[in-house]
């Protein structure tokens, strides 16, 4: 079936390092890609998609290249911030009802950046 | 400004008490989910609507109820017989005809159960 495997947190790193977390999904078919990034004690924010092969999604300062050959959707940062501490989920939408749709997340990267 | 409102934001139960979590949505969409999220762990689907009157169990919908008498708004009912209840609680929802799917969050509200 389905599915979306992240890379464990936590993660931490210093101010203006640079960011991977890595993301591989098994899926049918060419489904659209998300990240959601999730700051303390709020809801799921979109913060970037892509929709095809080869797209790149941005946002932020973030980036992630949706790349078929090797299944993955990994997300990236060149400088990061204190205030990108968050936590990081991708996620596929994969199964669309009439007027509904089903999104699987990963479990989940905790990120914090030390100043 | 559109969006999704949940309250409380913080909730605590006895146990064996019912309680319910409210949600509310001016986005004019007319799917709406509820998730559940543990910590360390990923978003699981509890239930969700496509539209009015109409609902349908997702992968954890045991000890869970809801209803959805509006468009604007599908509460969630915590009932006693969820045996671990405590956990953060997300509603979303989303509008037909995206190509993309994207869901959209609110801020949640944390149950305790005491």
């Amino acid at each position: 079936g389905n599915s979306v495997t992240q890379m464990e947190g936590p993660v931490t790193l210093s101010e203006e390092a640079f960011l991977t977390i890595n993301c591989t999904y098994t899926a049918t078919g060419y489904p659209s890609l998300f990240w959601y990034v999730q700051y303390p004690g709020e809801g799921l924010q979109l913060l970037l998609k892509a929709t095809k092969a080869d797209d790149k999604g941005s946002n932020k300062g973030f980036e992630a290249t949706y790349r078929k050959e090797t299944t993955s959707f990994h997300l990236e940062k060149g400088s990061v911030q204190v205030s990108d501490s968050a936590v990081y989920f991708c996620a596929l939408p994969w199964r669309r009802y009439s007027s509904a749709s089903k999104i699987i997340f990963g479990s989940g990267t905790r990120l914090s950046i030390r100043p | 400004d559109g969006g999704i409102t949940q309250s409380p934001k913080y909730l605590f139960r006895k146990e064996g008490q019912n309680v319910t979590l409210s949600c509310e949505q001016n986005l004019n969409h007319d799917a709406m989910y509820w998730y559940r999220q543990d910590p360390g762990q990923g978003l699981r689907l509890i239930y969700y609507s496509q539209i009015v009157n109409d609902f349908q169990k997702g992968d954890i919908a045991e000890g869970y109820s809801v209803s959805r008498e509006k468009k604007e708004s599908f509460p969630l009912t915590v009932t006693s017989a969820q045996k671990n209840p405590t956990a953060f609680y997300l509603c979303a929802s989303s509008k037909p005809g995206l190509v993309i799917d994207e869901q959209f969050f609110g801020p949640g509200t944390r149950l305790t159960v005491l």
